[in-house]
Parts: structure tokens; C-alpha cells; sequence
């Protein structure tokens, strides 16, 4: 059983690149978030779906775009990179109504040079 | 907005001994969710426990346990019989309860060493 699947683990970009960061989870979880990491920060919420076709804005999101075109899938996209966007991402998914924990995947470090 | 503080950046403790890391959190609901997170160097985020709000006993899980304080909004974790695993950094997270699923809010971390 995979769980949450983050592609990919490791990227570099230079400033004004794009990238898009694909998280797939196996569980038919109907909720799904990106944070991201910094030291000293914790993890902060970018985005975030209710479900399939949803997103909604969190606490850091300008800079980011995502989708939920498959329930499956939460896409997080990085339409021209900054340095400020140096991090670790980390998507994660949840249950509804009974089990509200949260499950993580394993973590993408990006780099923006 | 809901807000949690885990006011130890870092914390040491020796091998066999007791350790409590500290988190307080700020909300106006009466009902949610507090849990903490470890985070190894491997990055991987694992749930250690979790709490109730609705819920007067504290939580315990091996040698993981809680403090919760609801009046005061303190949620404490002790590790007993603390090992060289152990070593990693804790979250503390918030969760509100309620229609739909609301994202965990998390505090900035405590790292935590332990001696050998």
C-alpha cells in the first residue's frame, strides 16, 4: 500500500522556470493539502481540496497553483520560480467525518537558484 | 485564525530519561483535534498521538503520553524511557472539528536530541 506518493523527491530550477509537483494517494482520501517547510517556520498550508475538482487558498499561497482534477491526484504548480520558493513541499490527505488525521508523503526538496 | 506554539525550539534529553515538550495553542472552538507530528531526519512525518478536545483522558501511546489542558490550552507530550529514535523534530498540530475537514495548523517545531 503506497499511501501518499510525492514526484518528484528532489528538483533544482532556476528563477523563472515553472515546475509542477504531482502528489498521488491511494487511499480514496477526499481531502488533500500542500505546505511547505522552512526552518523555523514549521509547515505551512499553500493549498488545499475538499474534493475531486476543489481547491482553496491557505495561509502562503501566492506564487502557487494547483488542481484536483482526479481524486486521486493534487497537483501543486510553480508558474515562474523564486528563491523564495526554496523549500521542502509536502502534500498530504485526510478522511473525512471519522478519521481526521493526516497522511503524509515523503517530501519534495526544491531549490531555486 | 487558530495559532499553536511550541515555544522550545530545541530540547535535550539523556537516554532512559523523561522528556516533555511543550505546546499551547489559541482557538475559539470547543471542539478539535490537537496531535503530534515527528519528523526523523528522513523527513517522513509521523503521527505520534492524538487528542480529543471532547475527551477529559489524556491520551497515551507506548511511551508517549499527553498533558491536556483544555482551560489553559496546553497540550504537553512526555516520552519516557526516551531512546536514541526518538531523536527528531515534533510538530504540534491543530486541527478544527466540524462540516468538512479543515487543514491542520502547526506550530514551528521542537528539535530534540538525545544523548547518549
Amino acid at each position: 500500500n503506497a499511501g501518499v506518493t510525492q514526484t518528484p523527491k528532489f528538483r533544482v530550477l532556476k528563477t523563472g522556470q515553472s515546475m509542477t509537483l504531482l502528489c498521488a494517494q491511494d487511499m480514496n482520501h477526499e481531502y488533500m493539502y500542500w505546505y511547505r517547510q522552512d526552518p523555523g517556520m514549521g509547515l505551512r498550508l499553500i493549498h488545499y481540496s475538499v474534493g475531486e475538482g476543489t481547491t482553496a487558498k491557505g495561509e502562503v499561497p501566492d506564487g502557487y497553483n494547483v488542481s484536483r482534477l482526479k481524486k486521486q491526484n493534487f497537483l501543486l504548480g510553480l508558474e515562474s520560480a523564486a528563491p523564495s520558493q526554496t523549500s521542502v513541499y509536502f502534500c498530504a490527505s485526510s478522511y473525512s467525518l471519522w478519521r481526521v488525521e493526516a497522511f503524509f508523503g515523503q517530501g519534495t526538496r526544491l531549490t531555486v537558484v | 485564525a487558530q495559532t499553536v506554539t511550541q515555544s522550545q525550539p530545541e530540547m535535550s534529553v539523556q537516554e532512559a530519561e523523561t522528556v516533555t515538550l511543550s505546546c499551547t495553542y489559541d482557538t475559539s472552538e470547543s471542539d478539535y483535534y490537537l496531535f503530534w507530528y515527528k519528523q526523523p531526519p528522513s523527513r517522513q512525518m509521523i503521527l505520534v498521538i492524538r487528542q480529543e478536545a471532547y475527551k477529559q483522558q489524556n491520551a497515551t501511546e507506548n511511551r508517549f503520553s499527553v498533558n491536556f489542558q483544555k482551560a489553559a490550552k496546553s497540550f504537553s507530550l512526555k516520552i519516557s524511557d526516551s531512546q536514541l529514535g526518538d531523536a527528531a523534530m515534533y510538530f504540534c498540530a491543530y486541527r478544527r472539528e466540524g462540516s468538512g475537514n479543515t487543514p491542520l495548523v502547526f506550530g514551528k517545531g521542537t528539535r530534540l536530541s538525545v544523548i547518549a
